[in-house]
């Protein structure tokens, strides 16, 4: 599976927008990047997934570039409750239950008033 | 609420004592993981199972003994731990479709914080 980077932390203002990098300049044609994030002391939670197309749900919009060694993860209106750890996983999208999620040390994001 | 509970949700215990983890979830998913998260670690898989056969061990210590009697149950047993197995425990499901291309998201559990004294 591609290895991914992104920052140890981010600052954002509460209200602003979000813009989570993630670098995954290995990415393979066959693989996905997925976005979790883990609030403190809970289990992680599903945000948003893609492959090479940009994705938008109500939690958060997925932009990937052309050339799929990036993507961006953006939360258009960060609030207080969105102070978390999130994760950016590349992993082939196999339907076996032994293609589980690894996750790296993602990034910490702060959301101040 | 992500539908998966674990139970207990705190635990501490002295390195001779057994013990055990529960995890349940009635999504109708049919494969269940066990991660383990120590402070300021990532989580590391531990335990695949898919319709209850263990499909993946990740070289974890025997100390370790997972248990899946059916779809809907999850077991950890400890027994011998040391100090330095104290972490966040967490179980996560996943229903696999019939479409090999198609992704389920992992849903996770709240964790079971265990402190080994």
């Amino acid at each position: 599976d591609a290895k991914t980077t992104q920052p140890t932390s981010m600052d954002c203002a509460e209200g602003r927008a979000a813009n989570l990098p993630c670098n995954h300049s290995t990415i393979s044609g066959n693989e996905y990047v997925y976005w979790y994030r883990q609030i403190h002391s809970q289990g992680p939670q599903y945000i948003i997934h893609g492959l090479k197309n940009n994705e938008t749900n109500e939690m958060a919009s997925l932009i990937i570039t052309e050339d799929r060694k990036s993507s961006t993860l953006i939360l258009p209106h960060a609030t207080l409750r969105d102070t978390a750890v999130y994760y950016c996983i590349v992993r082939v999208a196999r339907n076996q239950a032994g293609t589980a999620l690894i996750f790296g040390k993602g990034t910490t994001l702060s959301v101040s008033s | 609420e992500t539908g998966v509970t674990q139970t207990p949700r705190h635990l501490v215990m002295g390195m001779t004592n057994k013990k055990s983890l529960k995890c349940e979830q009635h999504l109708g998913h049919n494969a269940m993981y066990w991660y383990k998260q120590s402070a300021k670690k990532p989580l590391e898989l531990m335990f695949v199972y898919s319709l209850e056969e263990r499909v993946e061990n990740n070289s974890v210590p025997s100390r370790f003994s997972p248990e899946c009697p059916n779809s809907s149950h999850l077991f950890l047993h400890l027994h011998t731990l040391q100090p330095e197995d104290s972490a966040l425990y967490l179980c996560a499901s996943r229903r696999l479709a019939g479409d090999p291309s198609s992704y389920n998201e992992q849903f996770f559990g709240p964790g079971t914080r265990l402190t080994v004294l």
